[in-house]
């Protein structure tokens, strides 16, 4: 399986963004890009996925390098609600569509 | 209704006990997950029913027994479970199986806090 890398925690302001970043060189060309977060007591929750093309919803912003060797996922204004576990997974039929949860990003958001 | 709920939302058993844990979801769903999160861990996936079937057992040891009566509901049945179970218990759901790709979302409940004593 294609493994994804996260850094361990990042830091940021409330009201300014967020730039969580994920590594995967070694992502194949039918993995799609999920993230996932998990809020404090709370089971995980859907952010947004994507394949090769970036994606924006309600909730963030989804930036995929060309190479698709990596990917950024944005959050354009940080609120205290965002402190979070954020998880970027790799999907891919080959492996049953598994959703195979990293050690992800702990983000602590500042007031 | 877009939301997945699990009971109970504690449990302490022993380790000669039987004990089930239930997830229902009304979202029309047709996947349901068990996992399985030890503390400041990554949730990790036990089992996946699709269609009413099971489609993926993670080598689960028999003392979980997973149950889908019907599309919206799924048990875990627990029998002489260990200390070391001791966990959080996650379900989720998707409007689609994983054998219809990896294009899907999954949705997931609270959870259930696990103690073996």
């Amino acid at each position: 399986d294609a493994k994804t890398t996260q850094p361990n925690s990042m830091e940021s302001n409330e009201e300014e963004p967020v730039h969580l970043p994920c590594n995967h060189s070694t992502i194949s060309g039918t993995d799609y890009i999920h993230w996932y977060r998990q809020l404090p007591s709370q089971g995980p929750e859907y952010v947004i996925h994507g394949l090769t093309s970036n994606v924006n919803n309600r909730m963030a912003s989804l930036a995929i390098a060309e190479d698709r060797k990596s990917s950024t996922l944005i959050l354009h204004r940080a609120t205290l609600r965002d402190a979070a576990v954020y998880y970027c997974i790799l999907r891919d039929v080959s492996s049953g569509s598994r959703l195979t949860f990293g050690e992800g990003t702990q983000l602590t958001v500042n007031p | 209704d877009t939301e997945v709920t699990q009971t109970p939302k504690h449990l302490v058993m022993g380790m000669t006990n039987k004990k089930s844990l239930k997830c229902e979801q009304h979202m029309g769903h047709r996947a349901m997950y068990w996992y399985k999160q030890k503390a400041k861990k990554p949730p990790e996936l036990m089992f996946v029913y699709s269609y009413e079937k099971l489609s993926i057992n993670e080598s689960v040891p028999s003392r979980f027994s997973p149950e889908c009566p019907n599309s919206s509901l799924l048990n875990l049945h627990l029998h002489a479970l260990q200390p070391e179970d001791s966990a959080l218990y996650l379900c989720a759901s998707s409007h689609q199986g994983p054998e219809d790709g990896p294009n899907n979302e999954q949705f997931f409940g609270p959870g259930t806090r696990l103690t073996v004593l």
